[in-house]
C-alpha cells in the first residue's frame, strides 16, 4: 500500500521554542493530508485539515494560530507547534488520502516539551 | 464526532476468530465504513472498509448488518501480532475526514 513517512519520529524541546514535522507522501500525490494528536491511552483526535495550495481547515477548538500548518507540495505538509509548552506533548499523527480515497497514515511524532 | 460506539476492551485465544462488533445507528445512506487498527506507538493502519455489502480480503471480514447499525470485524485466526486497539470509523459523506471513537482494545492470548 501506499506510504506516508513523518520526520521526525520523537522530539525533546523546551518550552517557549518551535517544532515542525514534516509529513510526506512518499509514493503517491495527495492533495489532502490531515493532523491528528494523540495523548495516552486515548484515540485519535483530528487537528485540521491540510490543502495543498491553500489553508487549513481547522478543527473546532484547536489553535490555528498555535498549530501552523503548511501544504506547500503535493507530496509535503508540515505541522510547526509555536511556543511549545509541557501540555503540547503528546503523539501527532498525519495522514494522506491516496487515489482510491483511501485514508493512509503515518508512523507517528512523539513530542516531549520539557 | 464520531458515530460509533465499541466495546472498550476483548480478549480472543490464539488460532480462534476475533469477532469486533461497532454500533453506528446513525449511519447516513451513502456513509462507509472504515475498519483500522492502531498498534501501540504507531500509525493506524487500514483494515477494511464497506458500504453495504459484507467485504473480505486477506485481513479480515467485514459483515454489515441489512440495516447498516451495526458491523463485525473478524479476524479468522487471530495471532499474537493482531494485539491492538481496533478502530470502528463512519466516513461521513460531506468530507475524507475521519473522527475516531474510542475503539476496542484487542487482546490475542496465547
Amino acid at each position: 500500500g501506499a506510504v506516508v513517512s513523518q520526520h521526525p519520529s520523537r522530539v525533546i524541546c523546551k518550552s517557549g521554542t518551535s517544532v515542525k514535522i514534516e509529513c510526506r507522501s512518499l509514493d503517491f500525490q495527495a492533495t489532502t493530508m490531515f493532523w491528528y494528536r494523540q495523548f495516552p491511552k486515548k484515540s485519535l483526535m483530528l487537528m485540521a485539515t491540510s490543502n495543498e495550495g491553500s489553508k487549513a481547515t481547522y478543527e473546532q477548538g484547536v489553535e490555528k494560530d498555535k498549530f501552523l500548518i503548511n501544504h506547500a507540495s503535493l507530496t509535503l505538509s508540515t505541522l510547526t507547534v509555536t511556543s511549545a509548552h509541557p501540555e503540547d506533548s503528546s503523539f501527532y499523527i498525519c495522514s494522506a488520502i491516496g487515489a482510491g480515497n483511501e485514508q493512509f497514515f503515518g508512523p507517528g511524532t512523539r513530542l516531549t516539551v520539557l | 464526532d464520531a458515530k460509533t460506539t465499541q466495546p472498550p476492551s476483548m480478549d480472543c485465544a490464539e488460532g480462534r476468530a476475533a469477532n469486533l462488533p461497532c454500533n453506528h445507528s446513525t449511519i447516513s445512506g451513502n456513509e462507509y465504513v472504515y475498519w483500522y487498527r492502531q498498534i501501540h506507538s504507531q500509525g493506524p493502519q487500514y483494515i477494511i472498509h464497506g458500504l453495504k455489502n459484507n467485504e473480505t480480503n486477506e485481513m479480515a471480514s467485514l459483515i454489515i448488518t441489512e440495516d447498516r447499525k451495526s458491523s463485525t470485524l473478524i479476524l479468522p485466526h487471530a495471532t499474537l501480532r493482531d494485539t491492538a486497539v481496533y478502530y470502528c470509523i463512519v466516513k461521513q459523506n460531506t468530507g475524507n475526514q475521519f473522527y475516531f471513537g474510542t475503539g476496542t482494545s484487542l487482546t490475542v492470548i496465547p
